[in-house]
């Protein structure tokens, strides 16, 4: 499985866009990357998944350059309650596969 | 839309005791999971089941085994619990007939306290 790079942590405050950058530099050819939010205590949140180029759902964009050796996740106007770790992993989601977490990004959204 | 749900939500056992969390998934979801999140640190995979085999083993101890059940439900034994075993215990489901990504979603958690 790849091993995935992110930051530690990170601030911005209510209405900016963030955006969260991971780097797979030993992304497989059949794996894709996908992002899970957790807020403290609950369980991991599926936020989006993609394979190649830009994926953009209700909730945020992933953006996947030719390579794929990172992605950035991108959220529009934040705002406190997506204050929450944004774990990015990698992996071949064809049929069964656990999930790696590694260390995820701690996000903190100010007022 | 139904989640996975988990129970119990709250357990607090005493060292050398049993304990059995149980997870039921989304309707017509094959596939389970089991992970456990220590304080302050990252989810990590236990083991996997699908269509009632087991399908992956990760990070879980001996004392701890797992099934699931004709009706896709799982349920995680643990026994001569020690105070490190003391985490959030997350069960996740997904479908393989959904396609080639396999979403994993995930229940609120037991939170197991041994005293």
């Amino acid at each position: 499985l790849a091993k995935t790079t992110q930051p530690i942590s990170m601030d911005s405050y209510e209405g900016q866009e963030v955006n969260i950058t991971c780097s797979h530099n030993n992304i497989a050819t059949n794996d894709y990357i996908t992002w899970y939010q957790q807020f403290p205590s609950q369980g991991p949140r599926f936020i989006i998944q993609g394979y190649k180029t830009k994926v953009t759902n209700e909730v945020a964009s992933l953006f996947i350059p030719a390579d794929r050796k990172s992605s950035t996740l991108s959220l529009p106007r934040v705002s406190l309650s997506d204050t929450a770790v944004y774990y990015c992993l990698v992996g071949f989601s064809g049929g069964y596969n656990k999930l790696i977490f590694g260390a995820g990004t701690r996000l903190a959204v100010h007022p | 839309a139904a989640g996975v749900i988990q129970s119990p939500r709250h357990l607090i056992k005493e060292k050398r005791e049993t304990a059995t969390l149980k997870c039921y998934p989304i309707p017509r979801h094959d596939t389970v999971y089991w992970y456990q999140q220590g304080p302050g640190q990252d989810p990590q995979f236990l083991i996997s089941f699908y269509e009632k085999m087991q399908s992956d083993k990760g990070s879980i101890p001996d004392r701890f085994s797992a099934q699931q059940f004709s009706d896709y439900h799982s349920e995680l034994n643990m026994s001569s619990l020690e105070l490190g075993d003391s985490a959030l215990y997350f069960c996740a489901s997904s479908s393989r007939g959904a396609g080639v990504t396999d979403t994993q979603y995930f229940g609120p958690g037991t939170r197991l306290t041994v005293l």
